[in-house]
């Protein structure tokens, strides 16, 4: 089965700009996690979506957003973009994200950059 | 703060030698820990878990240790390749109170593997 893709896969924006990335998870998850990756921070916790609602929120001012669709496909969109926003942004998907011992399985990510 | 962190961000290692990445965490109240490999260009990849009831846990070529009296973690892989040269996470995968576990990562450490 096809694993986690992420369109784009490279984005280039400038400063004041929106920007939306999109996740398709693995056929049959419904739980569609998303993470920032930069050099300075790591891997950062974004928020978790299981059927089409928010279940958690990681510590992003209000300008990081996102959804998810009946079909467990998910958004993430980033508002007025600052420089800071130049990441890798990491989408996962798991079954239900309810269990501690679920695997996550991971795209390759949107390498997003904001000049 | 509660953290997972990484002792060393480098490491290199003669192919054929046994690599030992190590990790300590903060939350003694953690009780699952799971170990990523992160190629360049990819997302991160699920290598081994485990939980806090087990002190030792292998799989193929690779065993997870775990202290909690130290709260210390670490990953040995035995006879290292080259193509286990990427970065390497371990993450703590905590109960958000919201119905979903959430990822906490580690900085990671490059693992170079000299031919």
């Amino acid at each position: 089965k096809a694993g986690v893709t992420q369109t784009p896969r490279y984005l280039i924006k400038t400063r004041g700009q929106q920007v939306t990335l999109s996740c398709s998870p693995i056929s049959g998850h419904r739980s569609v996690s998303w993470y920032q990756q930069t050099p300075g921070q790591g891997l950062q916790f974004l928020f978790e979506y299981f059927s089409e609602t928010q279940r958690n929120k990681g510590n992003f001012p209000g300008r990081f957003s996102g959804r998810q669709f009946s079909n467990s496909r998910s958004e993430m969109n980033v508002s007025t973009l600052e420089l800071g926003d130049s990441a890798l942004y990491l989408c996962a998907s798991s079954s239900t994200g309810a269990s501690a011992n679920e695997k996550l399985f991971f795209g390759s990510g949107t390498q997003l950059s904001v000049l | 703060g509660e953290s997972v962190g990484l002792h060393l961000p480098t490491l290199s290692v003669q192919e054929g030698d046994n690599s030992i990445i190590n990790c300590a965490y903060s939350n003694s109240a953690s009780d699952y820990f799971i170990w990523y490999k992160q190629e360049s260009g990819k997302g991160p990849q699920f290598i081994i878990d485990i939980r806090s009831n087990m002190d030792k846990r292998q799989g193929q070529r690779v065993t997870v240790l775990l202290n909690k009296t130290v709260k210390h973690l670490s990953l040995q892989i035995a006879a290292t390749q080259p193509g286990d040269s990427a970065v390497y996470f371990c993450a703590e995968n905590r109960n958000s109170g919201a119905g979903s576990y959430q990822l906490t990562f580690g900085k990671g450490t490059k693992l170079s593997v000299i031919p």
